[in-house]
């Protein structure tokens, strides 16, 4: 079946500091990639994605990179700010699966000043 | 403005007396699902619909139930909620397409079963 695997949390880091969160994945099929982020009280919003091998997405200074090899997708931020604090969800789709999207357990980041 | 709405953000009920949690999109997308987030658990897949009359359960079904008769709406009914189902929960909808197509996620109902 398709699951994926995240880093447990809470990760707590000072403002500026470097952020790598782990992913990893295991799917039928060619899965497209996703990591989405929940600020506090609200709903999950897109963070970026990749739809194949060695692609990579980014948006709002975050980065993952598809690695087929090592079946991977780990997001990371050269340098955080508080106002990236939030919890991060790593997702696989497959298009030709049954289900949407199947989610890791979420890492909760907090940045601190 | 693309958007999936939920009602209600926050809901205190007592054990056995029914409720329905509604969710609708404007965005015409095919899929459409349903979960729960829980602490130390991460978000579980209730059941989620492709298409209209078309659901199928996902991986904590028990307790729940829903409909899907027209396209844009996709309730959550929980005929006798127990405390066990105290919860917060989110619909999505997304597009069913090739390369994987993004999810769009209501604002959440905090259920309390007390």
């Amino acid at each position: 079946g398709n699951s994926v695997t995240q880093m447990e949390g809470p990760v707590t880091l000072s403002e500026e500091a470097f952020l790598t969160i782990n992913c990893t994945y295991t799917a039928t099929g060619y899965p497209s990639l996703f990591w989405y982020v929940q600020y506090p009280g609200e709903g999950l919003q897109l963070l970026l994605k990749a739809t194949k091998a060695d692609d990579k997405g980014s948006n709002k200074g975050f980065e993952a990179t598809y690695r087929k090899e090592t079946t991977s997708f780990h997001l990371e931020k050269g340098s955080v700010q508080v106002s990236d604090s939030a919890v991060y969800f790593c997702a696989l789709s497959v298009y030709s699966g049954n289900t949407p999207l199947v989610f890791g357990k979420g890492t909760r980041l907090s940045v601190i000043a | 403005e693309a958007q999936v709405t939920q009602n209600p953000r926050y809901l205190i009920t007592v054990t056995g007396k029914k409720l329905t949690v509604t969710c609708s999109q404007n965005m015409n997308h095919e899929y459409m699902s349903w979960y729960r987030q829980d602490p130390g658990l991460g978000l579980r897949q209730i059941y989620y619909s492709m298409n209209v009359e078309v659901t199928d359960k996902g991986d904590v079904p028990e307790g729940y139930k829903v409909s899907r008769k027209e396209k844009r709406n996709f309730p959550l009914i929980l005929e006798s909620p127990s405390p066990n189902q105290t919860s917060l929960y989110f619909c999505a909808s997304s597009k069913r397409g090739v390369g994987g197509t993004e999810a769009f996620f209501g604002q959440g109902t905090r259920l309390t079963v007390v």
